[in-house]
């Protein structure tokens, strides 16, 4: 199957660290990817990391990937109130010709 | 300017209208992308064009049909609309088919069917 699953909600404390979790099926998938979707906004894509790698650091956000697990994460480093939205991890699936998308986490930052 | 753009943002219409999405994309890219996103956030994949030929049609309803007059462009006109096809409908775009080419989205239409 090409399902990709997420956990529905995080919420976490403004300074603390969120990380977003998520599990892909597709074995074949040779880039994955961090999208980050605001209220009313569109797709704003975050970072992606290349199958070969482990992990992927960009200021505050490192990306982890298990191939052996086929398990991702993102990691923000102290989240701040202009982090909340709803953030997608999606591969590229059907040789190449279409990204399958998670189920998104809703992450909300309290102050 | 505006990378990939949607016309309208905002569309409220009654059951059993026709209506069209408009999508431009001036990146040069050479193929685009209609997705569709729930009440849920699910966002799913409807259709697939590179250089203006279908490649990708997931099980949508034949209601529901793409156009693109050149590959800058790829239109969405759903014809009988119903309460269901209430959504956000993106638009994308990305340089090619090769994995790893980063894919551009449009800011979204709100379709609300009443």
């Amino acid at each position: 199957g090409e399902d990709v699953e997420q956990s529905l909600f995080l919420s976490v404390r403004e300074g603390d660290s969120s990380v977003i979790n998520c599990t892909y099926t597709d074995s074949s998938s040779t880039y994955l990817y961090w999208y980050k979707q605001e209220p009313g906004a569109g797709l704003q894509l975050l970072t992606y990391i290349f199958s070969n790698m482990d992990m992927k650091q960009d200021q505050r956000l490192t990306v982890l990937l298990n191939k052996k697990d086929k398990h991702l994460s993102l990691r923000i480093a102290d989240t701040q109130t202009g982090d909340s939205a709803i953030y997608f991890c999606a591969e590229f699936t059907g040789g190449g010709n279409k990204l399958t998308f998670g189920t998104g986490t809703q992450l909300k930052v309290e102050l | 300017d505006t990378a990939v753009s949607q016309t309208p943002k905002y569309l409220v219409t009654q059951m059993g209208n026709d209506k069209s999405i408009k999508c431009e994309q001036n990146l040069g890219h050479d193929t685009m992308y209609w997705y569709k996103q729930d009440s849920k956030k699910f966002l799913k994949i409807m259709f697939s064009y590179n250089n203006k030929e279908l490649i990708i049609n997931e099980t949508v309803p034949n209601r529901f049909s793409p156009k693109s007059p050149d590959k800058a462009h790829l239109n969405l006109h759903i014809n009988s609309l119903e309460l269901g096809d209430s959504a956000v409908y993106f638009c994308a775009s990305s340089q090619g088919r090769v994995v790893g080419n980063t894919i551009y989205f449009g800011e979204g239409s709100w379709l609300t069917v009443v």
